[in-house]
Parts: C-alpha cells; sequence; structure tokens
C-alpha cells in the first residue's frame, strides 16, 4: 500500500470554479511536504513545500493547507484557468541520520474546461 | 538558459541493448536525482546523488547505474535493456538534501521506448 494516497484521481471543473485535492499520507518520521504540478510532457514544477510547522502556504491561486497532526494535506485552486489542467502530485519527505526517502503519490488529475 | 537539460528527449531502441541518458544542471546545485514515470503517471525515485556521493538507491535492477562525473552532470546508464523499462525518466536537481526543504528543479524528461 503507498504510503500517500491522493484523491480523486481525476476530476474535471468548469473554467473560474474552485476544487481541493486531497493528500493522506502515513510517511514517519515527516520532514515535509511538496505538491507539484505536472502539465502534460513536461516535468513537474513544484507550487509548494511546507515544514511540520506550517499549516498554510499559498503560491497565486494555489493555496496548501497541511494538518500535521492528522497526517492530511490538502491543495486549493481557486478560480480556475484552462492552464490548470494538469497533474498534481503530492510528495511526502522523511530525514532521519544517513536515510533520506521520498514517498510519492499517484497524482491527481485535472481538466478544465471552458 | 535551461535549469536541468536531459538528452536524448527521446529513445527508441530493441530489447537488449544498452542506453545511456544524460543529465546537467546549471544551477550549482549539490545534488541530483533520477526519476522514473510509468504509463500511469506514477513517479518513482530511483537515485539521488549529493556531491557526487549516492544517498539515495532506491530498489532498482542493478542493469541501472548512475555515474556523476561531477556536481553538474548526473547520468545513467541502462544495461540489457527490458520492455518494462519503457518509461518517461526524469532528472533532477536541488540545492542540497537535508533537515531543510530544498526545491527540486526537474528536467524536461527522456520518453524511453523498448520494442
Amino acid at each position: 500500500k503507498n504510503q500517500v494516497e491522493q484523491s480523486p484521481q481525476s476530476l474535471i471543473i468548469l473554467e473560474g470554479k474552485n476544487c481541493t485535492l486531497q493528500c493522506n499520507y502515513t510517511v514517519s518520521p515527516f520532514s515535509n511536504l511538496r505538491w507539484y504540478k505536472q502539465d502534460t510532457g513536461r516535468g513537474p514544477v513544484s507550487l509548494t513545500i511546507m515544514t511540520f510547522s506550517e499549516n498554510t502556504k499559498s503560491n497565486g491561486r494555489y493555496t496548501a493547507t497541511l494538518d500535521a497532526d492528522t497526517k492530511q494535506s490538502s491543495l486549493h485552486i481557486t478560480a480556475s484557468q484552462l492552464s490548470d489542467s494538469a497533474s498534481y502530485i503530492c510528495v511526502v519527505s522523511t530525514r532521519e541520520i544517513n536515510d533520506y526517502k521520498l514517498s510519492f503519490g499517484a497524482g491527481t488529475t485535472v481538466t478544465v474546461r471552458a | 538558459d535551461t535549469a536541468v537539460s536531459q538528452t536524448p528527449k527521446y529513445l527508441v531502441t530493441q530489447m537488449g541493448n544498452d542506453k545511456s541518458i544524460k543529465c546537467e544542471q546549471n544551477l550549482g546545485h549539490d545534488t541530483m536525482y533520477w526519476y522514473k514515470q510509468d504509463s500511469k503517471k506514477f513517479l518513482k525515485i530511483m537515485f539521488s546523488y549529493n556531491n557526487k556521493e549516492l544517498i539515495i538507491n532506491e530498489t532498482v535492477p542493478n542493469r541501472f547505474s548512475p555515474k556523476s562525473p561531477d556536481k553538474a552532470h548526473l547520468n545513467l546508464h541502462i544495461n540489457s535493456l527490458e520492455l518494462g523499462d519503457s518509461a518517461v525518466y526524469f532528472c533532477a536537481s536541488s540545492q542540497d538534501v537535508g533537515t531543510r526543504p530544498y526545491e527540486q528543479y526537474f528536467g524536461p524528461g527522456t520518453r524511453l521506448t523498448v520494442t
């Protein structure tokens, strides 16, 4: 079972609407959580990075939240645009002495329609 | 200037061949990575090098051998290619690996097709 679960797997929204993507994780010990946007045919681009002490971070119309107690994160997209159509990937990092791991979610594919 | 570049962008080859993918970053970063993204878009880390030393080595076949001649380059050599190796391979770099969350910058990807 993957240690980072994302939902929904895919969603379709109309341009201008808002949407929220979920990421639940069981990875431990927690170091940080990242959200990436990956356009078709391109490499992922970082949207936000949050550490244990941060519970919200924004990047333009993207706002990520983190609840380290419940091990949940969300990515909210406000006033969606056609260019928001992409895959959104949640990544959780752990860091122990001599051990550094990244755990990836399977991604949520967002399609924005006019 | 491209921050993280990979060559080639597309690679089509036959089973059993040996091939290499090259990666270069001009960001002055100390850490570089190789990722594999399968047909279901699931991204998996394969290797990571920090200052030319291997720090992450996930369970990948030993047919895959990364080589870091210097901090700016991390090449991936694959021996005896198999059909299951078909995927998109991404190179990435970050300033460092540590308790601070350093941002990773990804290359454009290399689509490998094994026939």
